[in-house]
């Protein structure tokens, strides 16, 4: 079955860059899709299809793949970020989510 | 204004059943790729089940043949039928609109089933 792999957890500095990697075989050719899960809240979508953000998510939020891995990047960290952070993609009829990247904002 | 209603959930006996039901409103469910999404306590988001517009349906391999996903379309309104429940089944269980190239949103607040004796 196919596996997404992401760092347990990263920290950033307030107002300072997050990059949040996810990995998986040949990922570059499949739908990357991220999403955003606060603590006792349901996740949110906050990038589709590598690159694209839903309506509502700030710009600060972006997305992008190469062969093996795809990034999440949040510009100008804020407190409010501090979250878990979910990759996803569609294999073989099934969805499969990487382990979750919890973001600590310092 | 889209909104998912979830509802159902609660504490359940080892090989017990439970239906979880999802609300719709704002989009047509029929129209959907409609999923289920669940999350252990501590532990990270699984995929459990998707319903395609036609009508076929998909499990993960950890609840095939135990839960079966469904919708009305007269009420718009998605369904989890859970037997044969185990203790590792606990979990939040979400419902979401899913879609291949547009991910899952929006997501139901999401609804605890606990299975223990």
């Amino acid at each position: 079955s196919y596996e997404l792999t992401q760092p347990l957890s990263v920290s950033v500095a307030l107002g300072q860059t997050a990059i949040i990697t996810c990995g998986g075989h040949n990922i570059g050719s499949k739908n990357v899709h991220w999403y955003q899960q606060r603590p006792g809240q349901a996740p949110v979508l906050v990038i589709y299809r590598d690159t694209s953000r839903p309506s509502g998510i700030p710009e600060r939020f972006s997305g992008s793949t190469s062969g093996v891995a795809a990034t999440l990047t949040i510009s100008r960290a804020q407190a409010g970020d501090e979250a878990d952070y979910y990759c996803q993609v569609w294999d073989s009829s099934t969805w499969v989510f990487g382990g979750g990247t919890k973001l600590t904002v310092l | 204004e889209v909104q998912v209603l979830q509802s159902g959930g609660g504490l359940v006996r080892p090989g017990g059943s439970l239906r979880l039901s999802c609300s719709v409103s704002g989009f047509i469910v029929s129209h959907s790729y409609m999923t289920w999404v669940r999350q252990a306590p501590g532990k990270g988001l699984e995929w459990v089940s998707v319903i395609y517009t036609g009508g076929s349906t998909h499990y993960a391999d950890s609840v095939k043949d135990r839960f079966t996903i469904s919708r009305d379309n007269s009420n718009n309104t998605l369904y989890l039928q859970m037997n044969s429940l185990r203790v590792e089944d606990t979990a939040v269980y979400y419902c979401a609109k899913g879609g291949l190239l547009t991910g899952f949103d929006p997501w139901g607040q999401g609804t605890l089933v606990t299975v223990s004796s």
